[in-house]
Parts: structure tokens; sequence; C-alpha cells
């Protein structure tokens, strides 16, 4: 099974700073077809899971461009350029490589 | 726009079953895969299933394995999960998806004696 592993568990950010989440994958998550199927989520209060970003780094439709995805191989990376109240959550990264579909553990983002 | 609704969830007894439903609309369904996944109070997400848009292709997270059924009906444009032999770490919110982007609110399911 392909673990994946996000640092740091949690993040206390002022609006307006930048933040970021690191998504390690226990093992190389392969391009198929020119993709790599790693997502990012974010999961407000009692709400489901939302899509952010797919394919390592392409934003959902209405994600706002504060938000982008990078990496490959092993080693990802969420950033939010400047974090408003909104942004509020836990983050999840997920592999879709192959099943298990996993995800990480989570990082819970909160407002200083 | 996509919208997914889950159902049956509730109080089940341990070694007890219960079945979920996702009634989907806003989109093709059967062009998609669609799947389930989980969060116990206070966890983090867990993958339980998918099916492939034709319902040839399935996986389940070993946890489920031989207790869990995903299946659809492409006609009713819906999903479903049966959930047998139901153990108290079934207890979660279990949401329907369609593979990977949007979520249903989520059901909550209970086991319990």
């Amino acid at each position: 099974d392909i673990v994946m592993s996000q640092t740091p568990l949690s993040l206390s950010v002022t609006p307006g700073q930048p933040a970021s989440i690191s998504c390690k994958s226990s093992q190389s998550l392969p391009q198929s077809a020119g993709k790599t199927y790693l997502y990012w989520y974010l999961q407000k209060a009692g709400q489901p899971p939302q899509l952010l970003i797919y394919e390592v780094s392409n934003r959902f439709s209405g994600v706002p461009d504060r938000f982008s995805g990078s990496g490959s191989g092993t080693d990802f990376t969420l950033k939010i350029s400047r974090v408003e109240a909104e942004d509020v959550g836990v983050y999840y990264c997920m592999q879709s490589v192959q099943p298990p579909i996993t995800f990480g553990q989570g990082t819970r983002l909160e407002i200083k | 726009q996509v919208q997914l609704v889950e159902s049956g969830g509730g109080l089940g007894k341990p070694g007890g079953s219960l079945r979920l439903s996702c009634a989907a609309s806003g989109f093709t369904f059967s062009d998609y895969y669609m799947s389930w996944i989980r969060q116990a109070p206070g966890k983090g997400l867990e993958w339980v299933s998918y099916i492939s848009g034709g319902g040839s292709t399935i996986h389940y997270a070993d946890s489920v394995k031989g207790r869990f059924t995903i299946s659809r009906d492409n006609a009713k444009n819906s999903l479903y999960l049966q959930m047998n032999s139901l153990r108290a770490d079934d207890t979660a919110v279990y949401y329907c998806g369609r593979t990977w982007d949007y979520w249903g609110q989520g059901t909550l399911v209970t086991v319990s004696s």
C-alpha cells in the first residue's frame, strides 16, 4: 500500500501570510498518460471534503488562484499564497494511482 | 450542478447489516467511476470502495473486503453500499463521491448494541 504522510499536522497562520503543506508518498507516484493522480482536499468543519487540486497542480473549478500544487515522484506540496479566514479546516492529500486509495493524515490550518 | 445525496445510515447492531444509497444528479452517471469514503468520529478520511461506470471494475479497502458490497444502478442514477457483518469500527460518516471531484454531505452509520 502507498502510505501518504503529511507535514505539518497543524499550522497557525496570520491572515495574508503564506502557508505550505507537504505530502510525501512511500513510493513514487508514476505518471500515467502524462497524469499523476495526486489530489488535495479541504474539509471545513461539518462539511464533506472539497476538491482543491487534482493531478498534482490543476486547480479545480472555482478554487481561488492563491492555492497551488506542485511536486513529483514522492514529494508534493500545497501552497496558499495569502491565507484568508475562509481557508480554515483540514487539508488532505490523496493518491489514486492504485488501490487501496490512500489519504494523508490531514493538516489542520487555523488562523492566528 | 452535480448533486449527491446519501441515505440509509442509522444505528446498526454488531454483526448486522445496513444498505446505503446515493442518488446522483446533474451529470451523466454512467460515465463516471463512483466511490465511497468514510470518516470515523474525530478521525481522517478513509477510502472504502470504488466502482467503474459500467460496474465491471470494483475495488475495496482491506478493512471492508468480504463484508461490504458496492453496486450501482445506472438506470436509476444510484450508487449503493451493502454493509454486512457490521463492526463497531465501521462507525463513521459515509460519503458518496463522483471519483474524485464531488462528495455528498454524508450519512452517519453507528454500530452499537
